[in-house]
C-alpha cells in the first residue's frame, strides 16, 4: 500500500526556519517525482514545490522561491522541505504528494498533512 | 501569472449528472497540462479522483470521469450521491515544472 507520512510541522516565528519530512513506503520511491502542496486555513490548495525522481531538478512556486528548498534522500525513501524566512502567510497544512510517474505532473497519492503555524 | 479557473459552486440533484470545468486564464487546456482532479471534505486530506486527464485513481468509482471539453478540462460525475458533496480541485501543469491549482468548486447535492 502506498503511504506518505509527513512530519516536522509546528510553530515557528516570522523569519524563522522549519524542515518538513515525508517518509514514503509501498512504492519504489526513487522512480517517482514528488511534490509539496499547502492549504492555508479556510483556503484552497496551493502547489508549492516539486522534485524529479533523481532529485536533480527542483521547481518552486513564486510565493516560496528563494526561501524554500526541496530535496530527497532516495536511500531513505524520504522527501524534505526546508523552509527559511518564514512569513505569517506560510501558515498552512503542508501535504506531501506523489506523482504518478517521473514527470512532475499528476498527483496520485497524498499524505495526511502537517500543520505549520507562523506566528509571534 | 497563470490563473486556473473553476466554478466557485455547483449544485446537482441526487442521481443527476454534473460536469465541473477547469480552464486557463489565457490559452486552452490540453492533455499536455496533465489535468488532474481531487476531492476534499472539510478537515480531510485531498483524495485523487483523476490524473493525466482521464486516468481514474485506484478505488475511484467509474461514475467519475475526466475529459477535455472544448478548451477546458472537465470532471463529470454521473449518478451523484449525497457523499459526493465536497470541494473539488483541479490542477494543471503549466510548463517549466510548475503546476497551478484552481480555486476549487464547492459541490452541493440536493
Amino acid at each position: 500500500e502506498v503511504q506518505v507520512l509527513e512530519s516536522g510541522g509546528g510553530l515557528a516565528q516570522p523569519g524563522g526556519s522549519l524542515r518538513l519530512s515525508c517518509a514514503a513506503s509501498g512504492f519504489t520511491f526513487s522512480s517517482y517525482a514528488m511534490s509539496w502542496v499547502r492549504q492555508a486555513p479556510g483556503k484552497g490548495l496551493e502547489w508549492v514545490s516539486a522534485i524529479s525522481d533523481s532529485g536533480d531538478r527542483t521547481y518552486f512556486a513564486d510565493s516560496v522561491k528563494g526561501r524554500f528548498t526541496i530535496s530527497r534522500d532516495n536511500s531513505k525513501n524520504t522527501l524534505y522541505l526546508q523552509m527559511h524566512s518564514l512569513r505569517v502567510e506560510d501558515t498552512a497544512v503542508y501535504y506531501c504528494a506523489k506523482f504518478y510517474g517521473r514527470a512532475v505532473a499528476g498527483i496520485d497519492y497524498w499524505g495526511q498533512g502537517t500543520l505549520v503555524t507562523v506566528s509571534s | 501569472q497563470t490563473v486556473v479557473t473553476q466554478e466557485p459552486s455547483f449544485s446537482v440533484s441526487p442521481g443527476g449528472t454534473v460536469t465541473l470545468t477547469c480552464g486557463l486564464s489565457s490559452g486552452s487546456v490540453s492533455t499536455s497540462c496533465y489535468p488532474s482532479w481531487y476531492q476534499q471534505t472539510p478537515g480531510q486530506a485531498p483524495r485523487t479522483l483523476i490524473y493525466s486527464t482521464n486516468t481514474r485513481s485506484s478505488g475511484v468509482p467509474d461514475r467519475f470521469s475526466g475529459s477535455i471539453l472544448g478548451n477546458k478540462a472537465a470532471l463529470t460525475i454521473t449518478g451523484a450521491q449525497a457523499d459526493d458533496e465536497s470541494d473539488y480541485y483541479c490542477v494543471l501543469y503549466v510548463g517549466s515544472g510548475i503546476s497551478v491549482f484552481g480555486g476549487g468548486t464547492k459541490l452541493t447535492v440536493l
